[in-house]
């Protein structure tokens, strides 16, 4: 059980288009999702918190109009990337809590973008 | 401060060594929880172990065991007679209250090598 999945596994773009990651979990129900970067060897970075129904809290420093995180459901996240850099390339992974209150975080494996 | 150091940036063995991974960490909840991951090259992160702050019982499964400290602040973690397929980037983190939020934080991870 706690399986998230994401989509794509990899995507390459082109610089200015937006791309679209998507967050499941497949099992269970998600009041919370996290998305996280991670540049390489680097550790991850908290970009934001995203709960179901209500807007996205971003980290300071990561720009609310460049990553739009939208919660749709209790099972699906999805983060755009909007008008794509090649400095925006990086490994994004995100994930779950099954409720309020629990501590654990189910992890997906990750979307490496690639912006050309 | 909530802060998390793993002090090993890269760690290099030879295969049946042990080998013992660093975390200290800082926080000022008096409930907090404590984990370890493993990220294989794939990307995808993996679940070690949760351990609660009231819970110092040192844990044992297999090949892996994790000495909690309270009075160091530390949670390290043990491979007995390491394997290649132990090669990864390991990470410890915390869950801390941040901002009203509980959020993970992580370390900047260690880089495990196993020889053959």
């Amino acid at each position: 059980g706690a399986v998230v999945s994401q989509h794509p596994s990899r995507v390459i773009c082109k610089s200015g288009t937006s791309v679209k990651i998507e967050c499941r979990s497949l099992d269970f129900q998600a009041t919370t999702m996290f998305w996280y970067r991670q540049f390489p060897k680097k550790s991850l970075m908290l970009m934001a918190t995203s709960n179901e129904g209500s807007k996205a809290t971003y980290e300071q420093g990561v720009e609310k109009d460049k990553f739009l995180i939208n919660h749709a459901s209790l099972t699906l996240s999805t983060l755009t990337v909007t008008s794509a850099h090649p400095e925006d390339s990086s490994f994004y992974i995100c994930s779950a809590k099954v409720r309020r209150g629990r501590y654990e975080q189910y992890f997906g494996p990750g979307t490496r973008l690639t912006v050309t | 401060a909530q802060k998390v150091t793993q002090a090993q940036t890269e760690i290099s063995v030879v295969e049946k060594e042990d080998v013992t991974l660093d975390c200290v960490y800082e926080t000022r909840d008096t409930t907090y929880y404590l984990f370890w991951y493993k990220q294989p090259p794939s990307g995808e992160l993996v679940f070690l172990i949760r351990r609660n702050s009231f819970d110092e019982q040192n844990e044992i499964s297999g090949r892996y065991s994790w000495n909690f400290q309270k009075s160091t602040s530390s949670f390290n973690f043990t491979i007995t007679a390491s394997q290649v397929v132990d090669s990864a980037v390991y990470f410890c983190a915390l869950s801390a209250l941040i901002q009203g939020a509980q959020k993970l934080v992580f370390g900047q991870g260690t880089r495990l090598t196993i020889n053959p």
